[in-house]
């Protein structure tokens, strides 16, 4: 089945840093990956849809020069937090795949900002 | 805006015991609604994908109905076993949007 890769599991890093997180899809390209948020005991929130080739589409509220979205091939997208403060800390989860069979997720990643 | 809601916020059963909760969602521009069961340290799997008004999906012991004329999804698990134990999800995906938009979920925790 198809199977999408998150990296890194967790992160830690200081405040002011940037930190990178990659979601590959192993098994089939995928032409648009999503890119949630979730804080404690709340959904799963859409921060953005990242599109192979093209410009991220962000959702309201969701500042795109703080949260830079790559996805320049059909197997791999970037989130990058710019400039992280302690509360950008949070599980952020992507996901890719076709809308008829369900959504394939990675396996989150918990970025803390010290 | 749109709310998907679910119900009860978390459960706890004893093994062997049949289980239900509620998924809401606003009816209007419905498109399809997604089940998801997540257990600790993995990745969301998705189980049921479900668009017809009255349909019914079943996977084993756990099956899923949906009325999308009153805005409502029930995910049903017979005979629950401890490796049941995880958070289930509802997304609704709505045809202009073009996103899946999720509910917080439901805990279930399964004793043996």
């Amino acid at each position: 089945g198809a199977v999408v890769s998150q990296h890194p599991s967790r992160v830690i890093c200081k405040s002011g840093t940037s930190v990178k997180i990659e979601c590959r899809s192993l098994d089939f390209q995928a032409t648009t990956m999503f890119w949630y948020r979730q804080f404690p005991k709340q959904s799963l929130m859409l921060m953005a849809t990242s599109n192979e080739g093209s410009k991220a589409t962000y959702e309201q509220g969701v500042e795109k020069d703080k949260f830079l979205i790559n996805h320049a091939s059909l197997t791999l997208s970037t989130l990058t937090v710019t400039s992280a403060h302690p509360e950008d800390s949070s599980f952020y989860i992507c996901s890719a795949g076709l809308g008829s069979y369900g959504y394939t997720f990675g396996s989150g990643t918990r970025l803390t900002v010290v | 805006i749109l709310n998907v809601e679910q119900s009860p916020q978390s459960l706890h059963v004893q093994e062997g015991d049949s289980t239900n909760f509620t998924c809401s969602f606003p009816s209007s521009n419905f498109y399809a609604l997604h089940w998801y069961r997540w257990e600790t340290a993995k990745s969301p799997e998705a189980l049921f994908v479900m668009t017809l008004n009255g349909d019914e999906k079943k996977k084993g012991r756990i099956s899923a109905t949906l009325n999308t004329k009153e805005g409502y999804s029930y995910l049903y698990i017979k005979g629950s076993q401890p490796e049941d134990s995880a958070t289930y999800l509802c997304a609704s995906f709505m045809e202009y949007g073009n996103k899946l938009v999720f509910g917080a979920g439901t805990i279930l925790r399964v004793k043996s």
